[in-house]
């Protein structure tokens, strides 16, 4: 059983591009959290998804991020006209469930954004 | 206050004492608590996750939960130089839209 792959790993964007990160969660899970994590510092949450649903995007920026779930295939966030400020590692996690059990969440292995 | 609160590291023991973790939170109505630990470079790896009241044993960790006082600790037994790493508390708000949100860890050296 496959673990919460990311991809790609390491992602270099020149300031004004685009990025696009992928992550596809574990078998049976349904429920996918994204995270941005700045170096020396801690997991800030960004959003919270289900299948073709957004739960909960209050960590999102307001405006260049966006996030999807779609039915088939993974969950995408986007980062339109990146900026250096965006450079950071982000986290993806997914979870059986969000009720009062068997909710844990197994995160992937990280995309490292650098724009450069 | 924050939601979920950490005590302030870094947090030196040494090699085969007991390493003693703590964390808070706000949201009375928190069901689900975890413990991941991450080391540098890494991402968050999962070790403990606890739901009632009481102690929790795996190995090393004993996860400690008091709702009442909304707290949760985390004591590593016989610390190893390989448990050096940040520890994130996360708690799973289920009543609110925002899930899994996580304290700000605590660094664990272990010295030698």
């Amino acid at each position: 059983n496959a673990g919460v792959m990311q991809n790609p790993r390491h992602l270099v964007r020149r300031r004004g591009q685009e990025a696009r990160l992928r992550c596809s969660p574990m078998k049976g899970h349904s429920h996918v959290y994204w995270y941005r994590q700045l170096p020396e510092e801690g997991l800030k949450f960004m959003v919270y998804l289900q299948k073709e649903n957004i739960i909960d995007e209050s960590g999102m920026p307001k405006e260049r991020f966006s996030a999807e779930f779609p039915k088939e295939g993974p969950s995408i966030l986007r980062i339109q006209q990146v900026v250096r400020g965006d450079s950071a590692a982000y986290f993806c996690a997914s979870s059986l469930t969000s009720g009062t059990v068997n909710t844990e969440a197994f995160f992937g292995q990280g995309t490292r954004l650098t724009v450069v | 206050q924050k939601e979920v609160e950490q005590n302030s590291g870094p947090l030196s023991v040494p090699e085969g004492a007991i390493a003693s973790l703590n964390c808070t939170y706000s949201d009375r109505v928190s069901q689900s608590f975890f413990w991941y630990r991450q080391y540098s470079g890494k991402s968050p790896e999962l070790i403990m996750s606890i739901y009632s009241n009481g102690d929790k044993e795996d190995g090393r960790f004993t996860a400690q939960l008091n709702k009442a006082s909304q707290y949760v600790s985390l004591l590593i037994r016989d610390s190893q130089p390989s448990d050096s790493a940040t520890y994130l508390c996360a708690v799973n708000l289920v009543y609110y839209g925002q899930n899994f949100v996580f304290g700000p860890g605590t660094r664990l050296s272990v010295l030698p």
